[in-house]
């Protein structure tokens, strides 16, 4: 199985903060990695896919970039409502795997 | 629009089976895969397997196998989850996904397994 190792668990920052958070695969993927956000209670939303394309009606300060096994989730300038758990996951092969989370708070 | 809507929640006792569905809209169903994934309570995202309906040969991840099941019927363009010998452990939200050109997940289905 892929290994995905997300970085850090939690975060802790203030609004209009720059955010990255990092994901490394334990092989290569190809670019096959997408990013969510999830609250409390609501089904993982997606903000982005194939590693840098933003998700329908996501907005720009969320980016995603790539460089080799290292993925990164950028949010340029933190909103109140960014406050939740991001999750990234493989899909470069049938047996998806998924980051651990990272909780942000603000 | 690419579209997947889960059955209802349920309540089951430890020792039974739940099985949920997902109906799929948007694409073409036979083409695009299926997965099942869950998340108990205070816990993270777990894939459990998924189908490609052309081919109906499931894949299952080693933690699940001999007690999951993931079925489709390209009539309806529905596939199902079925779980058997459920556990406490068991209790978490399923959500079925499909990748057309990005992941679309469904709303969720809480399975309650409790006596």
């Amino acid at each position: 199985d892929i290994q995905m190792t997300q970085s850090p668990s939690t975060l802790s920052a203030s609004v209009g903060d720059r955010v990255t958070i990092t994901c490394r695969a334990s092989q290569n993927i190809s670019g096959w990695l997408a990013w969510y956000q999830q609250k409390p209670g609501k089904a993982p939303n997606l903000l982005i896919y194939r590693a840098s394309s933003l998700g329908n009606g996501v907005p720009s300060r969320f980016s995603g970039s790539a460089s080799g096994t290292e993925f990164t989730l950028t949010i340029s300038s933190l909103q109140p409502g960014d406050s939740a758990t991001y999750y990234c996951q493989q899909y470069n092969i049938f047996s998806w795997t998924f980051g651990q989370g990272t909780k942000v708070e603000i | 629009q690419v579209q997947l809507v889960q059955s209802g929640a349920e309540v089951k006792d430890p020792g039974s089976s739940v099985k949920v569905s997902c109906r799929a809209s948007g694409g073409s169903f036979s083409s695009f895969a299926i997965h099942w994934v869950r998340q108990a309570p205070g816990h993270g995202l777990e894939w459990m397997g998924g189908i490609i309906p052309l081919f109906d040969t499931p894949d299952y991840s080693q933690k699940f196998q001999g007690r999951v099941s993931i079925t489709t019927d390209k009539a309806t363009t529905t596939a199902y989850l079925e779980l058997t010998s459920l556990k406490s452990d068991d209790t978490a939200v399923y959500y079925c996904v499909r990748i057309v050109t990005f992941p679309t997940w469904g709303q969720g289905t809480l399975v309650t397994v409790s006596s």
